[in-house]
């Protein structure tokens, strides 16, 4: 069955403590991406990924650090979380499309929610 | 700010009638356009999609038209059912297409 999981699905942590996000995929898609989402803003794209070793920023990378060390992981790594972090994300996959651009399709994570004290 | 606006926060249509989401966005570069559903507790899925060389595309009972003069599109459900009650996000990416640029949301109810 084709998956994206997410690891964990809810956390609560304090300010500066350090966390990691899991995403894995079992498509083999080449793109994978982290999207937050919050009241009002819909979602927000914080990084994407083409493939191993590349990354990129999104509309809100600000305070988050991304590695794609292997093609089915792709964890998002909040380095010194702080309360407007608290959010819901979620973590995305596609494959390849036309024209050397990611196919539209995206499968997402369940996501996961996260609070910050 | 916000390049892509739902701004229709929610919708309610009595089953088998026809649902009309609305869309607008602001740069004219983008040239291709999604929407997906969310439902409660779950993530987006993809629902259709139309490159900006088309101005309408159908899947089923969804079709999703494309004004580009007026950087609109919108989202046709016919007939609506209940189990489309959901959260519908419209989405849009250019050139490059590594970047999605989301709207906020509207939430459809289908009462039976």
């Amino acid at each position: 069955e084709a998956q994206v999981t997410q690891n964990p699905r809810y956390l609560i942590t304090v300010t500066g403590k350090k966390l990691t996000v899991t995403c894995s995929q079992n498509m083999n898609h080449e793109y994978m991406s982290w999207y937050r989402q919050d009241p009002g803003l819909g979602l927000r794209q914080i990084y994407y990924s083409m493939n191993v070793e590349v990354t990129d920023k999104g509309d809100v990378p600000e305070g988050y650090k991304v590695s794609r060390k292997e093609k089915r992981n792709f964890p998002l790594i909040l380095e010194s979380p702080s309360p407007n972090q608290t959010s819901l994300y979620f973590c995305a996959t596609s494959r390849a499309g036309t024209g050397g651009r990611q196919s539209g399709e995206q499968y997402f994570g369940p996501g996961t929610r996260l609070t910050v004290t | 700010d916000q390049q892509v606006k739902q701004n229709s926060p929610s919708l309610s249509v009595q089953e088998g009638r026809i649902s009309i989401l609305n869309c607008d966005y602001t740069n004219s570069m983008f040239d291709y356009f999604l929407w997906y559903k969310k439902y409660p507790a779950e993530g987006p899925t993809f629902l259709i999609s139309i490159s900006s060389i088309k101005d309408k595309n159908e899947d089923g009972r969804f079709t999703v038209f494309l004004n580009k003069s007026a950087k609109h599109l919108s989202l046709h459900i016919v007939p609506s059912q209940p189990g489309d009650s959901a959260v519908y996000f419209c989405a849009a990416s250019y050139y490059t297409g590594n970047q999605f640029y989301f709207g906020t949301g509207t939430s459809l109810t289908v009462i039976p």
